[in-house]
């Protein structure tokens, strides 16, 4: 099925970096979403999106509403050892309820 | 948020043989759906699963392969039948909320030998 473009796939960094990663699609969204899964768990959805060019708050990380509607950016600031995971951004558009998750971005922290 | 269970957590099955997977919220949700997560991969939505009708499965996903039942708004079943090794997934159930908003249960691995 369809799917969004995340990027970067992975990103090894250091306890204390902010770290930044998007998604990108060909098609308009009217929600973005924002999830993060740790091993052997659930997503568990971070922040919802729900106008072009939002900034959104949750802690530590901040995410926006791409202006043109077809992508999504996720800021982690001064990361922690807990930060590690896979996120994953999810679009939804149209009349459906349906979500598209992106192909994900695994964060791995080395304190 | 609701609270989300699935049953089971993980199991390991023969090729050829069936699996029911069941999800059980804490409180009554209109929408849920079900999804399949090979390893590492994303996730990739089977079927919506609608109380009191059929589900509605997407592209690639059949009712004989994966039969859903959503007997009330708290609980749903999906059942993996006649599995094989291309089967092996984590499955995961979501429920929607608020604007298109979905919350997932922890998942059931299933390993197909």
């Amino acid at each position: 099925g369809q799917q969004l473009n995340q990027s970067p796939q992975s990103m090894f960094i250091q306890e204390g970096e902010d770290v930044s990663m998007n998604c990108t699609s060909s098609s308009i969204f009217n929600t973005w979403l924002w999830y993060k899964q740790d091993p052997g768990e659930g997503p568990v959805l971070l922040i919802a999106l729900y106008k072009a060019g939002e900034l959104t708050s949750n802690g530590r990380l901040t995410a926006q509403f791409g202006i043109t509607r077809k992508d999504s950016f996720l800021n982690i600031s001064a990361s922690i050892p807990s930060d590690v995971g896979i996120y994953f951004c999810a679009g939804q558009g149209g009349a459906t309820n349906k979500l598209i998750f992106g192909t994900g971005t695994l964060l791995a922290v080395q304190p | 948020s609701a609270v989300i269970s699935q049953k089971p957590s993980r199991d390991i099955c023969q090729r050829g043989t069936s699996l029911t997977i069941q999800c059980q919220v804490d409180s009554q949700v209109t929408m849920m759906f079900w999804y399949r997560q090979q390893p590492g991969q994303s996730l990739t939505l089977i079927a919506t699963a609608n109380q009191g009708s059929e589900a509605t499965y997407e592209s690639g996903f059949v009712i004989d392969k994966f039969p859903i039942s959503r007997p009330n708004l708290t609980f749903s079943t999906l059942t993996v039948s006649n599995m094989s090794p291309e089967d092996s997934s984590i499955y995961l159930c979501s429920v929607g909320r608020g604007s298109y908003e979905q919350y997932f249960g922890p998942g059931t691995r299933l390993t197909v030998t």
